[in-house]
């Protein structure tokens, strides 16, 4: 299994561009979730999703949008970028019933907005 | 979820058991302490949780108090690649959307 991947792991945008990150998961997991980390913070939940078509908001998703189309798959949008959405971002997925619960990150994207 | 606190950092020698603690004083009865780590620049890394009991596995051990308001997670033999932020979460498990909630962590360093 190669668990959670991201991309890309970097990028650099410009003021008002858009962008998609991609994140897939190849363990079944139900639950996917994207995070973001400041420098030397927590990390903050953006969006998350229960399964396939269903997704809900997270401590912090101004400026964010996702979807769920199948199980494998939780891409995050950014439209119109703004400095203070320089970050690094994490995609994660986790089992929903019995284990541990615990949750699966990926290597996550270092993202500049300038 | 209740709220956690952390010592902001710590130092201990390689080799040596390194004792990280936690509290968490408004833990409610269904909720689980989990802790992470993240090594600089990577995801987050699952590492144990518990509910009453003390727990072991092949990476640390997490020791918590019988009332249950605070926890200590032993790392037995440090390594310098134990150098990370550790994070205690106390959540309940099977909430919706099972979504975790970090704090600002512990800053370990293992110096040789």
């Amino acid at each position: 299994n190669a668990g959670v991947t991201q991309t890309p792991k970097f990028r650099i945008l410009k003021i008002g561009q858009s962008m998609t990150l991609q994140c897939t998961q190849d363990m079944n997991h139900n639950y996917m979730y994207w995070y973001r980390q400041d420098p030397g913070m927590g990390l903050k939940l953006i969006y998350y999703s229960v399964g396939a078509g269903i997704t809900d908001k997270g401590e912090v998703p101004n400026g964010y949008n996702v979807s769920r189309s199948t199980t494998e798959d939780f891409p995050l949008r950014l439209e119109l970028a703004a400095p203070s959405q320089t970050s690094v971002y994490f995609c994660a997925s986790s089992y929903t019933t019995g284990g541990s619960y615990e949750q699966y990150f990926g290597p996550g994207t270092r993202l500049t907005v300038t | 979820d209740a709220k956690t606190t952390q010592p902001t950092s710590m130092d201990c020698a390689e080799g040596r058991a390194a004792n990280l603690p936690c509290n968490h004083s408004t833990i409610s009865g269904n909720e689980y302490v989990y802790w992470y780590r993240q090594i600089h620049s990577q995801g987050p890394q699952y590492i144990i949780h518990g509910l009453k009991n003390n727990e072991t596995n092949e990476m640390a051990s997490l020791i918590i108090t019988e009332d249950r308001k605070s926890s200590t997670l032993i790392l037995p033999h440090a390594t310098l690649r134990d150098t990370a932020v550790y994070y205690c979460i106390v959540r309940v498990v099977v909430a919706a959307g099972n979504k975790l909630t970090f704090g600002g962590g512990t800053r370990v360093l293992v110096k040789p």
